[in-house]
């Protein structure tokens, strides 16, 4: 089945800084997500983002479908940034959601 | 906020017993999906329903069944709880088969 692999595993940041989540995967999708959990488990809606880039205020999403990896950018990060980041694609029609392991992200005051 | 709303919040429950999970699915939503999130992972595919019929189903036992509404709503069973079912289930509804999902809060389910 396919594969969903992200990085960083962890990060640490200073309030303000910014950062990179990539999500890298094994074929190609018709659907990706990302979402933020929250420390009680619910999972936010970042972007539905199978191709392309957008933009929702200070976070971005880039996904590049012929190589296969998507990019989730936050700017000038908050303490209330802080949570686990997902990303998972649907490779066949019909929105069977594959994770990846997640991005555990602390931002310190 | 989603629409989507799960029942309970929370829930024990010994080994060998049955649970029921509920969902409510958004507004103007058709599919719904489960799926399981063990501890320090991320959420596993369970089986999804589309207008009232199963739309396919992840690596999970025939212990866990499912059943969709006509107002899609959707519940969740599994007999004979082991162990390793304690874990964070949600639920998903979207539009349509290819559209993006919106996720409930979850259901904490702890075995003992």
């Amino acid at each position: 089945g396919i594969q969903v692999e992200q990085s960083p595993p962890d990060l640490i940041l200073q309030e303000g800084a910014n950062s990179t989540l990539r999500c890298n995967f094994s074929d190609s999708v018709n659907n990706l997500q990302w979402f933020h959990q929250n420390p009680w488990g619910q999972l936010i809606n970042l972007f539905y983002i199978p191709s392309g880039t957008k933009q929702n205020g200070r976070l971005s999403a880039t996904t590049v479908a012929t190589e296969r990896y998507s990019l989730l950018y936050i700017s000038s990060s908050q303490t209330t940034d802080s949570g686990v980041y997902f990303c998972a694609v649907d490779m066949e029609y019909g929105n069977k959601l594959v994770f990846g392991a997640g991005t555990i992200l602390r931002v310190k005051s | 906020e989603t629409g989507v709303t799960q029942s309970p919040t929370h829930l024990i429950k010994t080994r060998g017993q049955q649970v029921t999970l509920r969902c409510s699915s958004q507004s103007g939503h058709n599919t719904v999906s489960w799926y399981q999130q063990a501890l320090g992972q991320g959420p596993q595919f369970i089986f999804q329903y589309y207008r009232e019929e199963e739309n396919g189903r992840g690596n999970f036992p025939p212990r866990f069944s499912g059943l969709q509404f006509p107002n899609y709503s959707s519940e969740l069973n599994v007999n004979a709880l082991e162990l390793d079912d304690s874990a964070l289930y949600l639920c998903a509804s979207s539009p349509g088969l290819a559209d993006e999902q919106y996720f409930g809060p979850g259901t904490r389910l702890t075995v003992t």
